[in-house]
């Protein structure tokens, strides 16, 4: 069955950057979406960008200001997710989840997310 | 950015009980509206797709309706695993969007 499976939490500094992964299995990686949606503590859902890797460019929500960057890796069915210049704000669960390339839009699979903490 | 909004923010219900919670959309999407439930410290899953379609696995219980800027999700019988959070999300256009989610609770 479809699994992505989401790289451990992490802890970073204010400024720094973290790279979260999420690694695809169970079904052909590069015909699907993968997008990253966030979750701040008690808050509700917020769409960060998506990647389709048979095409290769990514969509990022504006929201971030360029310091979000996805990517992914064919050869290995994974997916990652950077995100630079951190602030306290940034603390929450990241979600990979994966989305079908034609209309309508959702998604259907998701990891078990991942927590990023941002504390000095 | 198209805003959607969730009501109501919380309910409390018994089990067996009919429960509709709305969605709002800030500008016309159609039936670019998909439904998720999330359970505390689990990842979202999708319950219903293009506004009414039940995603695979999903229990008949769930229906979806709407379009244009107005949605609903409809739970026919609430059973205990059903309480959890809902959240809408609109796929009209990027940035995607989501509600700010229905809390359900045990009455």
């Amino acid at each position: 069955q479809v699994q992505l499976v989401q790289s451990g939490p992490e802890l970073r500094k204010p400024g720094s950057s973290v790279k979260v992964s999420c690694k695809a299995s169970g079904d052909t990686f590069n015909t699907y979406t993968y997008n990253w949606v966030r979750q701040a503590p008690g808050q509700g859902l917020e769409w960060m960008g998506r990647l389709v890797p048979i095409f290769g460019s990514p969509t990022y929500s504006h929201h971030f200001q360029g310091r979000v960057t996805l990517t992914a890796d064919d050869s290995t069915g994974t997916a990652y997710m950077t995100l630079s210049s951190l602030r306290s704000e940034d603390t929450a669960v990241y979600y990979c989840s994966r989305g079908v390339v034609i209309s309508p839009y959702y998604f259907d699979y998701w990891g078990q997310g991942t927590l990023v903490t941002v504390s000095s | 950015d198209i805003q959607m909004t969730q009501s109501p923010s919380s309910l409390s219900a018994s089990v067996g009980d009919r429960v509709t919670i709305t969605c709002r959309a800030s500008q016309s999407i159609s039936t670019y509206l998909n439904w998720y439930q999330q359970k505390p410290g689990r990842a979202p899953t999708l319950l219903i797709y293009g506004a009414s379609s039940l995603q695979s696995g999903v229990p008949s219980r769930f229906s979806g309706g709407g379009s244009g800027t107005d949605f609903t999700l409809t739970i026919s019988s609430l059973q205990p695993e059903d309480f959890a959070t809902y959240h809408c999300q609109q796929s009209y256009n990027t940035p995607w969007t989501f509600g700010q989610g229905t809390k359900v609770e045990i009455k």
